[in-house]
């Protein structure tokens, strides 16, 4: 069974900076893309992020490239999302995605139950 | 970037209704990478159709996806209560990968 667990988020001032962390179960890691999606209270989804299977690939909302960073560790069955900068436009639950396949070009087919990052002073 | 408008924004429907939702993209969807997915209050979002046309793990057949280029759609055929939700288009062949504004299924 595919299991993602998001943690990490919490309240933090603007300016500041978090790491999120999805520690994943159930499928072969390293075969799959995976991604993060966010959602503002009340809103719609936003993608956030992707890295490849291999974490050679990234990719990145305009909203958040330069701020934030993707990375993964195949070893540990981790993937993480290191934001700085964060503004009160960045409060959301942040969503751990797993990717159809390897590469960057697939849907999410499983996702985490969120994580809430709240952004204020 | 690719912006997909979702069409109507709420729709109120009884159960046993027919409902067919639009999603159409600002310019062409490349290799037709739309999916959608459905959320319920709560929830995280489920992946429901993939290449606008193909249903995922355990999704009923009463879900279809339909369209090519940047027109698309995804049909219920009989709704069943637990249907009644915010659904969401995705393109994911260009980045970034952008989602519709999603549709309200309600109860009338």
């Amino acid at each position: 069974e595919v299991q993602l667990l998001e943690s990490g988020g919490g309240l933090v001032q603007p300016g500041g900076s978090l790491r999120l962390s999805c520690a994943a179960s159930g499928f072969t890691f390293s075969n799959y893309a995976m991604s993060w999606v966010r959602q503002a209270p009340g809103k719609g989804l936003e993608w956030v992020s992707t890295i490849s299977g291999s974490g050679v690939s990234t990719f990145y909302a305009d909203s958040v490239k330069g701020r934030f960073t993707i990375s993964r560790d195949n070893s540990e069955n981790t993937l993480f999302l290191q934001m700085n900068s964060l503004t009160a436009e960045d409060t959301a639950v942040y969503y751990c995605a797993k990717d159809r396949g390897s590469s960057s070009w697939y849907p999410s087919d499983y996702w985490g139950q969120g994580t809430l990052v709240t952004v204020s002073s | 970037e690719i912006v997909l408008t979702q069409s109507p924004g709420t729709l109120s429907l009884s159960p046993g209704e027919r409902v067919t939702l639009s999603c159409r993209a600002s310019q062409s969807v490349s290799s037709n990478y739309l999916a959608w997915y459905q959320q319920t209050p709560g929830q995280a979002p489920r992946l429901l159709i993939y290449g606008a046309s193909s249903r995922a793990t355990g999704i009923p057949d009463r879900f279809s996806g339909g369209g090519s280029g940047r027109d698309f759609t995804l049909s219920i055929s009989r709704l069943e209560p637990e249907d009644f939700a915010v659904y969401y288009c995705q393109q994911y062949g260009t980045s970034p990968k952008t989602f519709g504004q999603g549709t309200r299924v309600e109860i009338k």
